[in-house]
């Protein structure tokens, strides 16, 4: 069981430049999650799906896009990447019913020079 | 709105002595407060919930809703403590994060 997987681990862009991350569970898990950690700034959340086929905004969408593709697999793009981009990039999941456990991927580390 | 204020970015203490991480919230209705984990180069985790009431790995934490607040303690710091934590709220919304406390323990 790989649980929350996360892909890539590190990535260096360009300004300007998109890439997509790539986040895959295997907990059978309803809702999905997008965080950004920044230091100084806690956990942030980007965009969340609570069901296939759903998605919400979050506290700082602005410069991102997501797909909730099925139920396993939630992926967030840039879709033209700035500096204030650089952070540490968490997805994660809920198991439905549960009050509140989130079960969080490694994380990727994205660099926007 | 929801919001976690963790007033300490970093908290340095003793091996054997008391340990008190600060968590206040601010939520109209009935929160669920929760404390994450962060070891160094591990994934965030849960380390325990308000309504679980329960103690792990020696911490507990009280929910005080007179004082809006959710502290996080242990009567005796060890050094695997040493860690990232965090505070959140789940009230109307999904789970809301504090900034963030940085527990060094030291030897």
């Amino acid at each position: 069981n790989a649980g929350v997987t996360q892909t890539p681990k590190f990535q260096v862009l360009k300004t300007g430049q998109s890439m997509t991350l790539q986040c895959a569970q295997d907990m059978n898990h309803n809702s999905m999650y997008w965080y950004r950690q920044d230091p100084g700034m806690g956990l942030r959340l980007i965009y969340y799906s609570a069901s296939e086929g759903t998605t919400d905004k979050g506290e700082v969408p602005n410069g991102y896009n997501v797909s909730r593709l099925n139920k396993r697999e939630f992926s967030l793009r840039l879709e033209s990447a700035a500096p204030s981009q650089t952070s540490v990039y968490f997805c994660a999941t809920k198991r439905e019913g549960n009050t509140g456990e989130l079960f969080f991927g490694e994380g990727s580390r994205l660099t926007v020079l | 709105a929801q919001r976690v204020t963790q007033p300490e970015k970093l908290l340095s203490v003793f091996k054997g002595a008391p340990v008190e991480l600060k968590c206040n919230y601010s939520y109209s209705g009935s929160p669920e407060l929760f404390w994450y984990v962060q070891y160094s180069r591990q994934r965030l985790q849960l380390l325990l919930r308000h309504i679980s009431r329960e103690s792990i790995k020696g911490f507990t934490a009280d929910l005080n809703k007179g004082e809006t607040s959710f502290h996080l303690k242990k009567p005796f710091a060890q050094e695997e403590d040493s860690a990232m934590y965090y505070c959140a709220l789940r009230g109307n919304t999904p789970l809301v994060f504090g900034k963030g406390t940085r527990l060094s323990v030291i030897a």
